[in-house]
């Protein structure tokens, strides 16, 4: 039973370029929430996806923005990047339906802008 | 806002147990979460406790939530050199399960 799965891992952009980043739940999973992690830090919520809709966002500008399909999967997509960017981007699947109340994470993918 | 808070560095020596800390804000928490993140790793997940138990063992971890003081901590009897990473604390409040989380605290076991 494969877990929670990036990618990429690793990937270098310079300012005002985009990134599309990607990630498929756990399988039974329904729910992909997205985290940024500067180094040093603790994770922070960006936004969440669940019925293809985005439930919940944390406090992250128009800039970054996502999509969930209908096989639960999903992508960050971050806009005219910043320096600030750089980062771990972490994606968390959880089953909003079921009774377990277990999040799982990826491995994440690193972000790094020059 | 909600806020947790962690001590950021804890040495203890390989055999020892360790006991990591964690306190928070909001007292609307559902679960409160431990997260294992070694060097360039994501998290992973290592248990959760329900907001109305106060004690939750799985194997060589335990875990006490005092409610009222809205305090956490996470035991690991017999520390091995291998549990060295930075140990996360997280909350859920609401029923999205978004997570908010500590800065984490660095466990280093020495031989």
């Amino acid at each position: 039973d494969a877990g929670v799965t990036q990618s990429p891992t690793h990937l270098i952009k310079t300012r005002g370029q985009q990134v599309t980043l990607r990630c498929s739940p756990k399988s039974g999973h329904d729910t992909v929430s997205w985290y940024q992690q500067a180094l040093g830090q603790g994770p922070q919520f960006i936004f969440q996806y669940y019925e293809e809709e985005e439930r919940q966002r944390g406090n992250f500008p128009d800039r970054f923005s996502g999509h969930q399909f209908p096989n639960y999967s999903s992508e960050l997509n971050v806009n005219a990047l910043l320096l600030g960017d750089s980062a771990l981007y972490l994606c968390a699947s959880s089953w909003y339906r079921g009774r377990e109340n277990t999040i799982y994470f990826g491995e994440g993918s690193w972000l790094t802008v020059v | 806002g909600e806020d947790v808070e962690q001590s950021l560095f804890l040495s203890v020596r390989e055999g020892d147990s360790s006991v990591i800390n964690c306190t928070y804000t909001d007292s609307s928490s559902t679960y409160l979460y431990w997260y294992k993140q070694e060097p360039g790793a994501g998290l992973q997940l290592l248990t959760y406790i329900f907001s109305n138990m106060d004690m939750k063992q799985d194997q060589r971890l335990t875990v006490l939530l005092n409610k009222k003081d809205k305090h956490l901590s996470l035991r690991i009897a017999d520390t091995q050199t291998g549990d060295s990473a930075i140990y996360f604390c997280a909350d859920r409040v609401d029923g999205y399960s978004t997570l908010t989380f500590g800065k984490g605290t660095m466990l280093l076991v020495s031989p």
